[in-house]
């Protein structure tokens, strides 16, 4: 079975400072990793995703996340952080199975990592 | 496993019928989800709900509506289905702070 595991719980960082979250997957086949990210009150939204090809992913709002397959590990960067970042980040694996024939996708989410900025 | 569950599970339709899409999740969970997933695997939130008699929309305007009148209960109706409503949808629930989403396994729907 697939699983996601995000070590920590909180992390606080300064403006400006560098930021990096861990996620560590554990997964048969080739997997599939996403970062999402969840403001209060809002959805999920996509950070980015590695499907296949190169291992450094860059996404939206400035964020990359770099795949190493010898470590299990997508852990999200970002070189820069704003204040407007503070939000709780989601590390996912999913498996991208029969989604033509109608089998359905499934994601697995780690427990979420709490970010705060501190000015 | 997780205990949330989503019927049907596959529903193939026609323009301009009634239907509900139904979520139970026997864990107690206040926080419930509805998210139209893409073929991209983006998950984009149409519902939440944060306990009984709370509703809102979320991030992607949709013309269905939801209701929470049990704890365990988060159904998602659409009284006119179009053909621009194919999609997986899928329901999640949270426990407390740091716990993590539980997804049903989603409705394909699709409409003619």
């Amino acid at each position: 079975a697939q699983s996601v595991t995000q070590p920590d719980i909180h992390i606080t960082v300064s403006e400006g400072a560098s930021l990096e979250l861990r996620c560590n997957y554990s997964y048969g086949a080739t997997p599939y990793l996403f970062w999402y990210v969840q403001s209060p009150g809002q959805g999920l939204q996509l950070l980015l995703k590695y499907f296949s090809g190169d291992t450094l992913v860059q996404g939206i709002k400035g964020f990359e996340a770099e795949f190493k397959r010898s470590q299990s590990s997508f852990n999200l960067r970002k070189p820069s952080v704003h204040w407007s970042d503070a939000a709780e980040y989601f590390c996912a694996v999913g498996a991208l199975r029969c989604v033509l024939t109608g089998g359905g996708n499934k994601l697995t989410f780690g427990t979420g990592t709490q970010l705060k900025v501190e000015l | 496993e997780a205990d949330i569950y989503q019927t049907p599970r596959y529903l193939v339709i026609g323009t301009g019928k009634k239907i509900t899409l139904e979520c139970s999740q026997t864990m107690g969970h206040d926080k419930m989800y509805w998210y139209q997933q893409d073929p991209g695997m983006e998950l984009h939130l149409i519902h939440y709900s944060y306990g009984v008699n709370s509703t809102e929309k979320g991030d992607l305007s949709s013309e269905s509506t939801v209701s929470r009148i049990r704890t365990e209960h988060f159904p998602l109706t659409l009284e006119s289905a179009r053909p621009s409503h194919t999609s997986q949808y899928l329901c999640a629930s949270r426990g407390q702070y740091n716990s993590p989403l539980h997804f049903g396994n989603g409705t394909r729907l699709t409409v003619t």
